[in-house]
């Protein structure tokens, strides 16, 4: 199937590890992206790629750091995990049409991270 | 800057009753819009997009119109299934400069729980 794949599905872990969630999408698309949703179903964005390149990093920790080997795939490594960091991760991903507004994301199913 | 500032939920509806979920925007320039809506457990999924001033997105009996003079994108629904339970995001894309990658910004969801 073609489609934005992540994981694991559930991260469960203690303070103070890291962790990381990896992402793939099979759609050919040159942009992929990661999101952090919180307990009120909040959705923010916290970087973007773009053929590799960092082109969006919204002022999130350093403990968090992206890394993309190339661009079917951004991993998100975590560092020194804390309570806050407890939220669902999304993946997603487009084909990015410079100097238009108009695409559309597809996004993964989610990776739920829980720290005790 | 960009923004966008949806109803707050949860809205409760019976079967076959008419949805209308609010969704209002601040944005520099012409961004497009869309609906993308989560179902429990999923990530999200695109409900519907337009991409300019009077455009009217639809799918699945969902549809909003692009409204520039009230700066809105209201979602409505003729008949609400018990299916469509779900929470509903209405977002803008924004060329980040001129010529330049996007970016999704997207309002605080409005669940909808719909009853036999």
């Amino acid at each position: 199937d073609t489609a934005v794949s992540q994981t694991p599905k559930y991260l469960v872990t203690q303070m103070g590890n890291d962790k990381s969630i990896k992402c793939e999408q099979n759609l050919g698309h040159d942009t992929m992206y990661w999101y952090k949703q919180d307990s009120k179903k909040f959705l923010k964005i916290m970087f973007s790629y773009n053929n590799k390149e960092l082109i969006i990093n919204e002022t999130v920790p350093n403990r968090f750091s992206p890394k993309s080997p190339d661009k079917a795939h951004l991993n998100l490594h975590i560092n020194s995990l804390e309570l806050g960091d407890s939220a669902v991760y999304f993946c997603a991903s487009s084909q990015e049409v410079r100097g238009t507004a108009a695409y559309t994301q597809y996004f993964g199913p989610g990776t739920r991270l829980l720290v005790l | 800057g960009n923004s966008v500032t949806q109803m707050e939920g949860p809205v409760t509806l019976s079967e076959e009753a008419f949805l209308t979920i609010n969704c209002t925007y601040t944005a520099t320039g012409y961004p497009s819009l869309f609906w993308y809506v989560q179902y429990p457990g999923e990530g999200l999924q695109l409900l519907l997009k337009a991409t300019k001033a009077d455009d009217k997105g639809s799918n699945k009996g969902f549809e909003a119109t692009y409204r520039k003079e009230t700066t809105s994108f209201h979602l409505e629904k003729g008949s609400v299934q018990v299916s469509d339970s779900a929470v509903y995001f209405c977002a803008l894309s924004v060329s980040l400069f001129s010529g330049g990658y996007n970016k999704l910004i997207f309002g605080a969801g409005t669940r909808l729980a719909v009853h036999p």
